[in-house]
């Protein structure tokens, strides 16, 4: 059954430092999304995106966060300065259409 | 913004026992998934269920679109349905889901 994949699993990063992680989403999805999970908290949507442009974002998604689809496969989301609060479970999801997005594994960000 | 609230926030349950767990949210939705996130943190996709019921194995789920609530049925639990259920809700269709706080279950053997 296809998935989303997520690299890495596990990223430790200095405080101030830029990240990129990394999704490769399902291959016939056309719509692709970012969210967010604090330890402990809800489930945040961060930012999606179709037809190489972002058509929605939050709050959250603020001037150090940005994302691209590079090539044909990836999608990623890159974070400029990483800070403290930043530390959370990013997960990236893909859906065929604007309905029933699947998930990833996420990737656990640890700033310290 | 919609509202989402999932209950019970916490269920322990003995293993081969059923259980019911609710969510409600305070606007009409296009969207409704149900989500298990295991003890890896990982988020599996248990159903996409905007209105009606369905069916997957010892699990299924019913949503009322017009009364604003849906239901997760399990029956017959294991341990390994350890983990914590998301309800997610998007008003459009968007995939701009708004989660629940979700509902911690505990299957103990």
């Amino acid at each position: 059954e296809p998935e989303v994949t997520q690299t890495p699993s596990h990223q430790v990063t200095q405080m101030g430092q830029e990240v990129i992680l990394r999704c490769v989403p399902i291959s016939n999805h056309l719509y692709f999304y970012w969210y967010r999970q604090i330890l402990g908290q809800k489930v945040e949507f961060l930012v999606s995106f179709y037809n190489n442009e972002i058509s929605e974002k939050s709050e959250i998604f603020d001037d150090q966060f940005s994302v691209e689809r590079p090539d044909g496969s990836n999608f990623t989301l890159k974070i400029r300065s990483t800070k403290l609060e930043d530390s959370a479970m990013y997960f990236c999801a893909s859906a065929r259409q604007a309905i029933e997005a699947f998930f990833g594994q996420g990737t656990r960000l640890t700033v310290v | 913004g919609i509202q989402v609230e999932q209950s019970p926030p916490d269920l322990i349950l003995q293993e081969g026992a059923n259980s019911t767990l609710r969510c409600n949210f305070s606007d009409s939705v296009n969207n409704l998934q149900w989500f298990h996130q295991n003890p890896w943190g990982q988020l599996i996709n248990l159903f996409y269920i905007p209105s009606g019921t369905k069916q997957n194995g010892r699990l299924s789920a019913t949503t009322v679109a017009t009364e604003r609530y849906s239901l997760l049925y399990i029956s017959s639990s294991q341990t390994t349905d350890s983990g914590v259920y998301f309800c997610a809700v998007d008003r459009e269709n968007g995939n701009k889901l708004v989660f629940g706080a979700g509902t911690i279950l505990r299957v103990k053997s």
